[in-house]
């Protein structure tokens, strides 16, 4: 079984300039997190996607994070305009829903951002 | 508010020793646990979880932890710890949908 998939790896961009992160979960996963985690820190969901609609984005930062999943599969995440504060390693993460309950999450190798 | 804490920032168990990682939740009815863990470079892999059942459950590269209702715990442990596990931990909670993450325990594990 192939696994979320995620690129780019890595990626340094000057502040103020925009970034787009891909993410592509394991086929048949309904659900899809982005989190971002800063150095030293637990994982900050930012975004649950359920299908192509949007479960929670209570956290992510609407003035310059946005995020889409078309057609329920792939999913980006862009940051536009960059601070220095957004250096992080964003994760993406795929889960199934059995019998109503949510199973594991299966994380990518994420994208590490550094904001220059 | 459902949440998670993991007291220690970091654990350091000398090779051949057994290791204890630990987590305390706050969770309104039935707590789904889980345990991920964090290799450099990685993303974060699923190590074990409690739903219901058994308080003890068993997960990948001999990890096991144990669901205490009381205390509201969920204690990683491994009976006899590697140089590879060295890694960072991370205890979760799954409810309502969602996943709340712990902050993260550094665990080193000394040859």
């Amino acid at each position: 079984e192939a696994g979320v998939a995620q690129s780019p790896r890595y990626k340094i961009i000057e502040k103020r300039q925009s970034v787009a992160f891909w993410c592509n979960p394991i086929s048949g996963h309904a659900t899809l997190y982005w989190y971002q985690q800063i150095l030293g820190q637990g994982p900050k969901l930012l975004i649950q996607f359920q299908n192509n609609g949007v479960v929670d984005d209570s956290q992510l930062p609407k003035d310059r994070f946005s995020a889409e999943r078309l057609k329920g599969v792939d999913s980006t995440l862009k940051i536009q305009p960059a601070k220095l504060e957004d250096s992080a390693v964003y994760l993406c993460a795929s889960s199934l829903v059995v019998r109503g309950m949510f199973t594991e999450a299966f994380f990518g190798q994420g994208t590490r951002l550094t904001v220059v | 508010a459902q949440s998670v804490a993991q007291p220690e920032d970091q654990v350091n168990v000398a090779e051949g020793n057994p290791l204890t990682v630990k987590c305390t939740y706050s969770v309104s009815g039935n707590p789904y646990l889980f345990w991920y863990v964090q290799y450099p470079n990685r993303g974060l892999q699923f190590l074990l979880k409690y739903i219901t059942g058994d308080n003890l459950v068993k997960g990948s590269y001999g990890f096991e932890a144990e669901f205490n209702k009381s205390q509201t715990s969920f204690h990683l442990k491994k009976p006899s710890a590697l140089v590879s596990d060295s890694a960072l931990y991370f205890c979760a909670v799954h409810r309502d949908d969602k996943i709340i993450f712990g902050k993260g325990t550094r665990l080193h594990i000394l040859p």
